[in-house]
């Protein structure tokens, strides 16, 4: 029952540096969802992709890239870390456009 | 403009009475809908969806929607102190893969 598993749960960064938050899921999920938290803005919703092969712009992509590699996986990336992007991320999947979604654990993500 | 708005909050409550939850949203072709808790330092979980126009009850917890006045709520009867949480609401935009939250209505039930 790993359902949507994120890593890392825990990430310090410096500014300037670059790393890939993890993310898969093991049901058979079409779509898959990154978003990022921060207190009091909800879930603002970074890049999705509804299925294999396509990725699409949410709210806030500006400083981030994605790769859906494979229908489980789907990846984060920062290319320069930056203050700002101190988070926490999520990553979600859902079977259709109409069911609901299932979150990963979160990682807290700091850039000092 | 947000796509999705709720009451700002705090919210608090006391022990047995009723929360109410309110959320609007932008786009009027908006289908489906889904009320989400979250705990502190926890990921969401789904606590209801509903897709038609009318209230969908579960247990304790109905969801109101009225998509001609493009709101849709969330009423917690018999406010328990494990229902303190963020609540956060959900729209799914038509033609479109994208789930959008509002900022989180944060309520406490006060034993």
């Amino acid at each position: 029952n790993a359902g949507v598993t994120q890593t890392p749960k825990f990430q310090v960064l410096k500014t300037g540096q670059s790393m890939t938050l993890q993310c898969a899921q093991d049901m058979n999920h079409n779509s898959m969802y990154w978003y990022r938290q921060d207190p009091g803005m909800g879930l603002r919703l970074i890049y999705y992709s509804a299925s294999e092969g396509t990725t699409d712009k949410g709210e806030v992509p500006n400083g981030y890239n994605v790769s859906r590699l494979n229908k489980r996986e789907f990846s984060l990336r920062l290319e320069s870390a930056a203050p700002s992007q101190t988070s926490v991320y999520f990553c979600a999947s859902r079977r259709t456009g109409n069911t609901e979604a299932f979150f990963g654990q979160g990682t807290r993500l700091t850039v000092v | 403009q947000k796509e999705v708005e709720q009451n700002s909050g705090p919210l608090s409550v006391p022990e047995g009475a009723i929360a109410s939850l309110n959320c609007t949203y932008s786009d009027r072709g908006s289908q489906s809908f889904f009320w989400y808790r979250q705990y502190s330092g926890k990921s969401p979980e789904l606590i209801m969806f509903i897709y038609s126009n009318g209230d969908k009850e579960d247990g304790r917890f109905t969801a109101q929607l009225n998509k001609a006045s493009q709101y849709v709520s969330l009423l917690i009867r018999d406010s328990q102190p494990s229902d303190s949480a963020t609540y956060l609401c959900a729209v799914n935009y038509p033609n479109d893969y994208k789930l959008s939250f509002g900022a989180g209505t944060t309520v406490t039930v006060r034993a």
